[in-house]
């Protein structure tokens, strides 16, 4: 079974600062990570994902995050937070989930502000 | 490309009444269709999964059930509201084998 874990349910930053939201993961095969962003009363949007290969992954709106297999560690950065990255972010693994079905397994999520 | 429609986005339900929200997804076949719900502080989680029509599975027992009459079509029911039912729902497909979700735009659910 797997499971993510969120470090951190609200993080402020200021704007043009660095922004590094924490996520740690358990599966027990290896891991396809995803960050998702989710801005108010809207659904999920894909920001990044790593399934194999380069552990630097780059997303969208300059995000990336590193696959860290030794600390089971998928941490999302950004070099210079801008007022439109407040939002709420979630880290997910993807595991198998019966026969030939694979679900994503979400943390609770971690809603950044940017103070101007 | 693939889309994927929800409505409604809003609804404010009495407790006790019904409840029928929608989902289709468009441009793909046999997609592995999902139903989350986010509650304030609580993340998401999975209520329903199918891997194909008539096929579902339960995450956790509740008030509310699924069902997928047709290929891309998901549908999420409830005979009667509780006032634990509010909460945003999300319809989510994937095109299976550990692919990223794709996510509707979401229902928000209050029930009174």
């Amino acid at each position: 079974a797997q499971s993510v874990t969120q470090l951190g349910s609200h993080v402020s930053v200021s704007e043009g600062a660095l922004v590094l939201l924490r996520c740690n993961y358990s599966s027990s095969v290896p891991p396809y990570l995803f960050w998702y962003v989710q801005y108010p009363n809207q659904g999920l949007q894909l920001l990044l994902k790593y399934t194999t290969g380069a552990t630097l992954v780059k997303g969208i709106n300059g995000f990336e995050a590193e696959f860290k297999k030794s600390e089971t560690s998928f941490h999302l950065t950004k070099p210079s937070a801008h007022m439109s990255d407040a939002a709420e972010y979630f880290c997910a693994v993807s595991d198998q989930y019966g026969a030939g079905s694979y679900q994503l397994t979400f943390g609770k999520g971690t809603k950044l502000s940017v103070i101007p | 490309s693939q889309t994927i429609h929800q409505w409604p986005a809003t609804l404010v339900q009495p407790v006790g009444s019904p409840l029928s929200l929608e989902c289709t997804v468009e441009g793909t076949s046999n997609p592995n269709l999902y139903w989350y719900r986010q509650a304030a502080g609580r993340g998401l989680q999975l209520l329903f999964y199918s891997v194909g029509i008539g096929q579902i599975s339960s995450e956790v027992p509740q008030n509310l059930s699924a069902s997928r009459p047709q290929d891309r079509q998901f549908i999420l029911s409830s005979k009667k509201l509780l006032l634990s039912d509010s909460g945003f729902y999300l319809c989510a497909w994937s095109g299976g084998r550990r692919e990223k979700l794709f996510f509707g735009s979401g229902t928000q659910l209050s029930v009174l």
